[in-house]
């Protein structure tokens, strides 16, 4: 099951920054925050991924609360091709049998709208 | 460097028939991970699989269903006497390692059976 809560669905206006929240209140040390989108029922693709400090790049930014509870994805420019399902997914880092797997919630489907 | 490479991306079986889904990983990428996404649902965890090892095939139904990823070639997802019920997209992920890294997605397989 996945270790995380997302809301079921946001709006955005275009051009405007979308502020994804995500709960993983029972984060382990050696878990990842991943997050991946899925655009129309095509492959899901890589956003961006943290332990604990808040990362960037040319697609979106990640910040991690200092507890690792929760974090939250920032696409600081919102166009309508960013309408999709998101997905915040904690992922183990080394040993364990969940070593590695990608296990996907439901999400939150993002509408970016004129 | 291409992407993960799936084939076929679309798939048409009667039932009964077996079905082979084809993944090529990214270039250097030894480990292959592959879900399943029923129409209107999430994403589904399978099985994970390192070259020529079963890592973590928790996801995988019981019978029908088997995988592989030989030392040289690709990765096969193989569903023997398919059910309407096996209808569904498949998409497969690589990853360089298991651990901190990033996963990517190919287009996926649209399995219909008829």
């Amino acid at each position: 099951d996945a270790k995380t809560t997302q809301p079921t669905s946001m709006d955005c206006a275009e051009g405007r920054a979308a502020n994804l929240p995500c709960n993983h209140s029972t984060i382990s040390g050696n878990e990842y925050v991943y997050w991946y989108r899925q655009i129309h029922s095509q492959g899901p693709q890589y956003i961006i991924h943290g332990l604990k400090n808040n990362e960037t790049n040319e697609m979106a930014s990640l910040i991690i609360t200092e507890d690792r509870k929760s974090s939250t994805l920032i696409l600081p420019h919102a166009t309508l091709r960013d309408t999709a399902v998101y997905y915040c997914i904690v992922r183990v880092a080394d040993g364990g049998t969940s070593y590695g797997k990608l296990t996907f919630g439901q999400g939150t489907i993002l509408t970016v709208h004129p | 460097n291409a992407g993960v490479m799936q084939n076929p991306r679309h798939l048409v079986r009667r039932r009964g028939q077996e079905a082979r889904l084809r993944c090529s990983p990214m270039k250097g990428h030894s480990h292959v991970y592959w879900y399943r996404q029923l129409p209107e649902e999430g994403l589904k965890f399978m099985v994970y699989l390192q070259k020529e090892n079963i890592i973590d095939e928790s996801g995988m139904p019981k019978e029908r269903f088997s995988a592989e990823f030989p030392k040289e070639g690709p990765s096969i997802l193989r569903i023997q006497q398919v059910v309407r019920g096996d209808s569904a997209a498949y998409f497969c992920a690589s990853s360089p390692t298991g651990s901190n890294t990033e996963a990517f997605f190919g287009q996926g397989t649209r399995l219909t059976v008829v």
